[in-house]
């Protein structure tokens, strides 16, 4: 069955170190995803991608952070120099265009900010 | 836009008793689609179901079992005879129709079920 990856599973950085997290979507997916949850706390909405653009982000979704899908089938976040409050684990999704409404998670990258 | 609510932060049960997870939302859109996700203490989202707005059935799936009520736009969850792998942090979630638009989650309650 086709799934959602995600590397690394858990990375450990010191402030101000920039980050990039990478997911592998479903292969035939359009639309694409990232997700954050800071630890006990719920999944919150980061950005959405699609057509090689963002279509839509929220308001953590700052300037530290990017998203690009470089090569066609991964899908990059870079956080350019991390914060304590960047500790979260972040989830990539993917969707396949059409009205089935299920977006496809990885399994989270855990990232610990020292 | 749209929002889901968990009213409930934490439920906690001996195992064998029965659990309901209430979930309301809101959303102005007429097609939208409706999700329970369990996080286990591994942390990833394990996909619970999925239902449409334009499918009220109810539905039960071995233990758990939902209840979709559009009237008062709820989508309650229920795990009969609870075990203690039903441990875990249950989210609702709402995608409207339109393709490309984001999950909303709701704030996730957390079930404990002792043995």
């Amino acid at each position: 069955e086709p799934e959602v990856t995600q590397t690394p599973s858990h990375q450990v950085t010191q402030m101000g170190q920039e980050v990039i997290l990478r997911c592998v979507p479903i292969s035939n997916h359009l639309y694409f995803y990232w997700y954050r949850q800071i630890l006990g706390q719920k999944v919150e909405f980061l950005v959405s991608f699609y057509n090689n653009e963002i279509s839509e982000k929220s308001e953590i979704f700052d300037d530290q952070f990017s998203v690009e899908r470089p090569d066609g089938s991964n899908f990059t976040l870079k956080i350019r120099s991390t914060k304590l409050e960047d500790s979260a684990m972040y989830f990539c999704a993917s969707r396949w265009t059409g009205d089935s409404g299920e977006l496809f998670f990885g399994e989270g990258s855990r990232l610990t900010v020292l | 836009a749209q929002k889901v609510t968990q009213a409930q932060t934490e439920i906690s049960v001996v195992e064998k008793e029965d659990v309901t997870l209430d979930c309301v939302y809101e959303t102005r859109d007429t097609t939208y689609y409706l999700f329970w996700y369990k996080q286990p203490p591994s942390g990833e989202l394990v996909f619970l179901i999925r239902r449409n707005s334009f499918d009220e059935q109810n539905e039960i799936s071995g233990r758990y079992s939902w209840n979709f009520q559009k009237s008062t736009s709820s989508f309650n969850f229920t795990i009969t005879a609870s075990q203690v792998v039903d441990s875990a942090v249950y989210f609702c979630a709402l995608i409207p129709g339109t393709a490309g638009n984001k999950l909303t989650f709701g704030g996730g309650t957390r079930v404990l079920v002792k043995p």
